[in-house]
């Protein structure tokens, strides 16, 4: 199976910051990388898929890069609404795995 | 629209069954993959199984193979997931989600709580 690592587990910043998680695969996973976005009580939302594709009515302010086994989401301009969590997914192979999540706090 | 919508969930004894529905609408449900994917209360997201648009592929995580069966009926627009011999440890809340054509998940329902206690 391949294990998705994500870092940090969690961070704290402020409103108008820019913050990047990484994402790396336990093996290569070309680009079949996507990243969610889930709030408190809420389910996941996609954001990015094929590693840096936003999905549509995503803002630009995300941005997602990487290829093979090393990823990273980038967030512009941290606003309110962004603080959640974020997971990494590979899809290249089943057993999908997800990544144990990042948590964007505010500082 | 897409929508997504789960039912089924509840309590229920170790040792007891379940079944969950996802009722889909605002698409061609027939030419989709779908999963279920769950999530254990103050835990990260861990997917369950997956199946073709005819069934033709289903794969499940080692967690709950043998003991949960995804199915769907394309007529009825509907996906599901028989649960049988469950544990405590398979308390979560479970979504299903469409897998589009790249193998993406693009749209996930609300979820539905699943909770084996005695």
């Amino acid at each position: 199976d391949i294990q998705m690592t994500q870092s940090p587990s969690s961070l704290s910043a402020s409103v108008g910051d820019r913050v990047t998680i990484t994402c790396r695969a336990s093996q290569g996973i070309s680009n079949y990388l996507a990243w969610f976005q889930q709030k408190s009580g809420k389910a996941p939302k996609s954001l990015i898929y094929a590693a840096s594709t936003l999905q549509s009515g995503v803002p630009s302010k995300f941005s997602g890069s990487g290829s093979g086994t090393d990823f990273t989401l980038t967030i512009n301009n941290l606003q309110p609404e962004d603080f959640a969590t974020y997971y990494c997914q590979q899809y290249n192979s089943y057993p999908f795995t997800f990544g144990g999540g990042t948590k964007v706090e505010i500082k | 629209e897409v929508l997504l919508v789960e039912s089924g969930g509840g309590l229920v004894k170790p040792g007891g069954s379940l079944r969950l529905s996802c009722a889909a609408s605002g698409f061609t449900f027939s030419s989709y993959s779908m999963k279920w994917v769950r999530q254990a209360p103050g835990k990260g997201l861990e997917w369950v199984s997956s199946t073709s648009p005819s069934s033709s592929y289903i794969y499940y995580a080692d967690s709950v193979k043998g003991r949960f069966t995804i199915s769907r009926d394309n007529a009825q627009n509907s996906l599901y997931l028989q649960m049988n011999s469950l544990r405590a440890e398979d308390t979560a809340v479970y979504y299903c989600a469409r897998i589009d054509h790249g193998g993406n998940s693009d749209f996930w329902g609300q979820g539905t709580l699943v909770s084996v206690s005695s």
